[in-house]
């Protein structure tokens, strides 16, 4: 079965600074990739995936992610943060089973 | 895009009680709903997967007749919490696809409900 691990349970970072969120899966078969952002009492929303093709995948909100298959990484970037960036995030994984999984998450925190 | 309503947001139950939580796809139709379980401060646990016209199927250690799940159409599933007591607290979140979903293995999710029993 497929798994995701996340480092870094909380990360912080100061308004234009990079954003660099870690994940890694273990999944058996090619894996479908997401990456989901929560805002407090809501639920998930879709920031971006990766299903197949171009391993570089932009979403919104000017963030991306890169899928590694040699290092089993979809790390999650966007080159200057906002306040409004501050949130949960989650990244997810799903393989043929189509069971989603998803990671611990990571809450991101914006300095002024 | 696709959208999905969960009603409803906020609920308080006193302990014993049974309280539905509804999960409707508004504009596409749902032939998969998941329901999920979050603690504070943790991930989503998938508590159970439900195909339109099918029992549910629930994930190991999930009680079967504590979280009653109905999908019996294409837009809407149920979850009940039944005999609900504190330790059931939290907040329930349901996804759905289908035809019309925003792309293949795409899941859109409602936003919450947050369960509190006293």
């Amino acid at each position: 079965a497929q798994s995701v691990t996340q480092l870094g349970s909380h990360v912080s970072v100061s308004e234009g600074a990079l954003v660099l969120l870690r994940c890694n899966y273990s999944s058996s078969v090619p894996p479908y990739l997401f990456w989901y952002v929560q805002y407090p009492n809501q639920g998930l929303q879709l920031l971006l995936k990766y299903t197949t093709g171009a391993t570089l995948v932009k979403g919104i909100n000017g963030f991306e992610a890169e899928f590694k298959k040699s290092e089993t990484s979809f790390h999650l970037t966007k080159p200057s943060a906002h306040m409004s960036d501050a949130a949960e995030y989650f990244c997810a994984v799903r393989d043929n089973n189509n069971d989603m999984r998803f990671g611990a998450g990571t809450r991101l925190t914006v300095k002024p | 895009g696709a959208v999905v309503s969960q009603h409803p947001s906020w609920v308080i139950c006193k302990s014993g009680t049974s309280v539905k939580i509804e999960c409707r796809s508004l504009d596409f139709q749902a032939t998969t709903m998941f329901w999920y379980r979050q603690f504070p401060k943790q991930s989503l646990m998938l508590m159970a997967t439900s195909n339109e016209g099918s029992k549910a199927t629930y994930e190991q250690g999930v009680e079967k007749d504590k979280f009653l799940i109905n999908h019996a159409s294409l837009t809407l599933s149920t979850l009940t919490v039944t005999s609900a007591h504190p330790e059931d607290s939290s907040f329930y979140i349901c996804s759905a696809e289908g035809p019309g979903s925003p792309g293949a293995n795409v899941l859109t999710f409602g936003a919450g409900s947050r369960l509190t029993v006293l």
